[in-house]
């Protein structure tokens, strides 16, 4: 299985940019790039994935690398609500199910 | 409904004791996960359904138990169960296969087991 690799935590302050980045090298072509978010107390929350191209929503961006070995999770205006343990993780394309997720990144955000 | 629903919230258990854990979602995703989830840790999968057959098992012990019955409906058999199996068990479904789908938790059945 292709892993990734995410900074342990990271600290931002309430209304600025937070740029959460995740490590993929042994990545294939054809896996897409998936990002997780879990509050505490609660199951994870899907908040955006992507394949080659930058992606965008209501919730973050996703810049993903030219090489695609490394991509970053953007979230442009950090909230208190943002404080959460958010998870990089890589989606196989074929009859494969399997969706493991890595270590993840506690992102503490300052009032 | 965008909802993945498991019941109970919370289950205390002694080891001798048989319990199943629920989950259920009608959003007609045909895949439905077990995850398991240790204090700080991340979720560690367990088994996947898909089409209601089992896909993946990740070498669970057989006092874990997951049943399928209906392409809704996810169940957890619990029996003979250890103290280190405490953990938040969540569960997760999606659409089908195809990996640029995205997966819908459930808020997860704290276990205890004394």
């Amino acid at each position: 299985d292709a892993k990734t690799t995410q900074p342990n935590s990271m600290e931002s302050n309430e209304e600025e940019p937070v740029h959460l980045p995740c490590n993929h090298s042994t990545i294939s072509g054809t896996d897409y790039i998936h990002w997780y978010r879990q509050l505490p107390s609660q199951g994870p929350e899907y908040v955006i994935h992507g394949l080659t191209s930058n992606v965008n929503n209501r919730m973050a961006s996703l810049a993903i690398a030219e090489d695609r070995k490394s991509s970053t999770l953007i979230l442009h205006r950090a909230t208190l609500r943002d404080a959460a343990v958010y998870y990089c993780i890589l989606s196989p394309r074929g009859s494969n199910y399997k969706l493991t997720f890595g270590k993840g990144t506690l992102l503490t955000v300052n009032p | 409904d965008t909802e993945v629903t498991q019941t109970p919230k919370h289950l205390v258990m002694g080891m001798t004791n048989k319990k199943s854990l629920k989950c259920e979602q009608h959003m007609g995703h045909r895949a439905m996960y077990w995850y398991k989830q240790k204090a700080k840790k991340p979720p560690e999968l367990m088994f996947v359904y898909s089409y209601e057959k089992l896909s993946i098992n990740e070498s669970v012990p057989s006092r874990f138990s997951p049943e399928c019955p209906n392409s809704s409906l996810l169940n957890l058999h619990l029996h003979a169960l250890q103290p280190e199996d405490s953990a938040l068990y969540l569960c997760a479904s999606r659409e089908g296969g195809l990996p640029n789908e995205k997966l819908f938790f459930g808020s997860g059945t704290q276990l205890s087991v004394l």
